[in-house]
């Protein structure tokens, strides 16, 4: 059964930092991009950026809204996927979902989220 | 920055009634990389079709995706009380990904 958790979350001050963790399970997580979408209270879904796997390259690519603050890598020995939050706004505040990738782009598998709160 | 757009917001129906979800592209994309998920209060959200016209695995047959170009709908044939819900369309190409702004079935 494939599983995703993520951990991590939390309330933090604007202009400070957070790191999420994604812990796999059930798959070969090498084999997989891994992305990480996000929904702020009340709000639709808004993706954030992936992980291409390691047969691609390992590259990434994110929102226009994080990239430069964001960064997402991982680590194939462990099943961990990250995202490292850096600079946070009060309009980071929202759920955090690990996604499972598919080369179609498209998110097979989802996480039950994680909440980042972003406030003085 | 490709811009997905869904009709209606809401959409108000009677179990057992036909739901459909249109979901409108601001260019074309390849219906390969088209998406469409479920999202249940206080739940992540569930993959329904994937290339806009696959079910997931362990997807009901009453659901059903179409379209091309521009223009995606998701049809479902016979709406169940668990189907009423936030539905998402999303598409990836250039190696970005965006979301709909969602269409909420609701119970009449």
């Amino acid at each position: 059964e494939v599983q995703l958790v993520e951990s991590g979350g939390g309330l933090v001050q604007p202009g400070r930092s957070l790191r999420l963790s994604c812990t796999a399970s059930g798959f070969t997580f090498g084999d997989y991009a891994m992305s990480w979408v996000r929904q702020a209270p009340g709000k639709g879904l808004e993706w954030v950026g992936f992980i291409r796997s390691k047969a691609y390259g390992g590259t990434t690519e994110y929102a226009a809204s994080v990239k430069g603050r964001f960064t997402i890598s991982r680590d194939d020995s462990k099943s961990i996927a990250y995202l490292q939050m850096n600079s946070l706004k009060t309009e980071d505040t929202a759920v955090y979902y690990c996604t499972r990738a598919s080369a179609g782009g498209y998110f097979d598998y989802w996480g039950q989220g994680t909440l980042v709160t972003v406030s003085s | 920055e490709i811009v997905l757009t869904q009709s209606p917001g809401t959409l108000s129906l009677s179990p057992g009634e036909r739901a459909t979800l249109s979901c409108r592209t601001s260019q074309r994309i390849s219906s390969s990389y088209f998406a469409w998920y479920q999202q249940k209060p206080g739940q992540a959200p569930r993959l329904l079709i994937y290339g806009a016209s696959n079910r997931a695995t362990d997807i009901p047959v009453r659901f059903s995706g179409s379209g091309s170009g521009t223009d995606f709908t998701l049809t479902i044939s016979r709406l169940e009380p668990e189907d009423f819900a936030v539905y998402y369309c999303q598409q990836y190409g250039s190696s970005s990904l965006t979301f709909g702004g969602g269409t909420k079935v609701e119970i009449k």
